[in-house]
């Protein structure tokens, strides 16, 4: 089984629809990100999570919200989705070993606003 | 502001080849730098990560280099094969452990 998961997969929404993407992991890691990757771009990072009483915004939270369930689930909302929103979208988490910190990232969800 | 560039943002070659993927960074003072595959309907996979510290990595074909100073890194993929097609991503990782990506660079090798 997959150790970072994201559900849909998948997903074609309409403009102004409130939308969630959900992101479970089986790592036991404390820190949780969620990115979006639009064609020919990085990722860029929409909002992290080191624990699940701390939740920082990143650089473009703008039109999105989180929420950090439990240590295992953070959760992507888009509250009024608009066409732009339209990407891919993942989840990550990590951990920090001997001051070194890995990413490990989920399969995407791929978001179509139309 | 970290800025992260990815020459050349697509490369085809023929099976067998060494090649050299680029990526620039505008701050060097980084914690860390990595390079990630990317494959179609799948997330990323780490590939090798270097510390600030370190000049580079080595992992079975790949090789990368870090400049800190310069602010360049460069991974070589060596005797490329056609399951080395994928796009590969710099990521620097700067104070507050985030990372920062490149564009990426979409390569195809060709059987």
């Amino acid at each position: 089984d997959a150790d970072v998961t994201q559900t849909p997969r998948n997903r074609i929404t309409k403009t102004g629809k409130r939308i969630m993407l959900e992101c479970s992991q089986t790592k036991g890691h404390d820190r949780m990100y969620w990115y979006r990757q639009d064609p020919g771009l990085g990722l860029r990072l929409i909002y992290y999570s080191f624990d699940v009483k701390d939740i920082n915004k990143g650089e473009i939270s703008d039109g999105y919200s989180v929420s950090r369930q439990a240590q295992a689930k953070f959760s992507l909302s888009l509250e009024s989705a608009i066409p732009n929103q339209t990407a891919l979208y993942f989840c990550a988490t990590s951990d920090l070993r001997a001051g070194v910190e890995t990413q490990y990232f989920g399969p995407g969800t791929r978001l179509l606003v139309l | 502001k970290q800025e992260v560039t990815q020459i050349p943002a697509a490369l085809s070659v023929p099976e067998g080849e060494n090649l050299v993927l680029n990526c620039s960074f505008t701050d060097s003072a980084i914690y860390n730098l990595q390079w990630f595959r990317q494959d179609p309907g799948k997330g990323l996979t780490s590939l090798l990560l270097i510390q600030s510290s370190q000049r580079e990595q080595t992992s079975g074909r790949l090789n990368a280099s870090l400049d800190k100073s310069s602010g360049r890194s460069t991974l070589y993929i060596a005797a490329s094969q056609p399951g080395d097609s994928a796009t590969y991503l710099c990521a620097v990782n700067n104070a507050g452990n985030m990372l920062t990506f490149g564009g990426g660079t979409r390569l195809m090798v060709k059987p």
